[in-house]
């Protein structure tokens, strides 16, 4: 089945404390982005990467990191992770970064920072 | 000015009618746009992707593209109660490290019984 896994689903953690949530699709997408959602704020782009060892940021890259190292994995880590960070993230996939390929996205994770 | 708008709502409609929801854009080099529905703590999934100005009907889905009034719609026939969702309109927009996918706040449509 065609999808876009994310790891974990659900987290809650303390203020500094490095996590990483990983994303992966096995539909050999060359794009990967990864959005964080908050109420009122609508799906901002974190980062977002047009192919393996290349990424740009997004809209909201403060506080995150990611690495492309393989086609198929894009995790995104909290160094030191922050209460503003908590969040819903989603993590998207598409052929190409061309304007008319449809993104699609992983089930969410939902982080909360203590 | 915000580069998508679209009205929170909630928009309420009675089950069988039509529900219209509307977006804006403020780019106007936007070339591809979209409709996603999510359910709440759900991701978003695609409903509808139009390119060129007129209508795009699928099923009881019908997407319009006005880039003249920089605008964007979807009518929803026949509504059902699972139709019942956050609709986010999304826009794509040329930067210059390449194309970036704007949303919107998202529309919340209530069908009622």
């Amino acid at each position: 089945e065609a999808q876009v896994t994310q790891n974990p689903r659900y987290l809650i953690t303390v203020t500094g404390k490095k996590l990483t949530v990983t994303c992966s699709q096995n539909m050999n997408h060359e794009y990967m982005s990864w959005y964080r959602q908050d109420p009122g704020l609508g799906l901002r782009q974190i980062y977002y990467s047009m192919n393996v060892e290349v990424t740009d940021k997004g809209d909201v890259p403060e506080g995150y990191k990611v690495s492309r190292k393989e086609k198929r994995n894009f995790p995104l880590i909290l160094e030191s992770p922050s209460p503003n960070q908590t969040s819903l993230y989603f993590c998207a996939s598409s052929w190409t970064g061309i304007s008319t390929d449809t993104q699609y996205f992983g089930p969410g994770t939902r982080l909360t920072v203590l | 000015q915000k580069e998508v708008e679209q009205n929170s709502g909630p928009l309420s409609v009675p089950e069988g009618a039509i529900a219209s929801l509307n977006c804006t854009y403020s780019d106007r080099v936007s070339q591809s746009f979209f409709w996603y529905r999510q359910y709440s703590g759900k991701s978003p999934e695609l409903i509808m992707s139009i390119y060129s100005n007129g209508d795009k009907e699928d099923g009881r889905f019908t997407a319009q593209l006005n880039k003249a009034s920089q605008y964007v719609s979807l009518l929803i026939r026949d509504s059902q109660p699972s139709d019942s969702a956050t609709y986010l309109c999304a826009v794509n927009v040329i930067t210059g490290g390449g194309n970036k996918l704007t949303f919107g706040t998202g529309t919340q449509l209530k069908v009622e019984l």
